[in-house]
């Protein structure tokens, strides 16, 4: 079945530093690839998206590559700040199913 | 643009007892899904909605069910609770449910059956 592995968690990052969550996924056709940020207390915020292959989904200094040949969607930021401390979550919708599956969740946290 | 919203946000209840949930998608908004969210299982699908019709299902027992209504509102109902119902209930409006469409999740409802 379709399924998204994501990168283990936690990650703990100084603030400006770089910052990649790695996605991969696994589907039967051409999935549409999401990632949601959850902040404590609340739910599932639509961080970027991305339809097809080679799409790059950016928002607030996230970006991410559908990557078709290595069935990737790898979240990145050149700069993170304490406010991005949360949990990314990596999802992929596919074909008439309506629903989303979801990786596991990376919590990050990032120190001043 | 109002988002979505979940009534209520904090609920207790004990075993055996039977839960309803709420959830108002956003205006215009015709698809609604159900996720369950917990720590050992993560976020997994339980159903969605789409003009009153309950379109797909993920593989939970038939305790849980919803229902959708013309105004797109949906609620869930859980039967027999059981200590492992225990978890965030998250819905999410989109415009059709399509692949592409964005899904947008409201701020949950936290069960908690002792």
């Amino acid at each position: 079945g379709d399924s998204v592995t994501q990168m283990e968690g936690p990650v703990t990052l100084s603030e400006e530093a770089f910052l990649t969550i790695n996605c991969t996924y696994t589907a039967t056709g051409y999935p549409s690839l999401f990632w949601y940020v959850q902040y404590p207390g609340e739910g599932l915020q639509l961080l970027l998206k991305a339809t097809k292959a080679d799409d790059k989904g950016s928002n607030k200094g996230f970006e991410a590559t559908y990557r078709k040949e290595t069935t990737s969607f790898h979240l990145e930021k050149g700069s993170v700040q304490v406010s991005d401390s949360a949990v990314y979550f990596c999802a992929l919708g596919l074909g008439s199913a309506r629903q989303l599956t979801f990786g596991s969740g990376t919590q990050l946290t990032v120190l001043p | 643009k109002a988002g979505v919203t979940q009534t209520p946000r904090y609920l207790i209840k004990t075993r055996g007892q039977q839960v309803t949930l709420s959830c108002s998608p956003i205006s215009g908004h015709r698809s609604v899904s159900w996720y369950q969210q917990t720590p050992g299982q993560g976020l997994q699908f339980l159903f969605e909605y789409f003009s009153e019709t309950q379109r797909n299902k993920g593989n939970f027992p038939g305790r849980f069910s919803g229902r959708q209504f013309s105004n797109s509102r949906s609620e869930m109902n859980v039967s027999t609770l059981e200590l492992g119902d225990s978890a965030l209930y998250l819905c999410a409006s989109s415009l059709s449910g399509g692949a592409t469409d964005t899904q947008y999740f409201g701020p949950g409802t936290r069960l908690t059956v002792l």
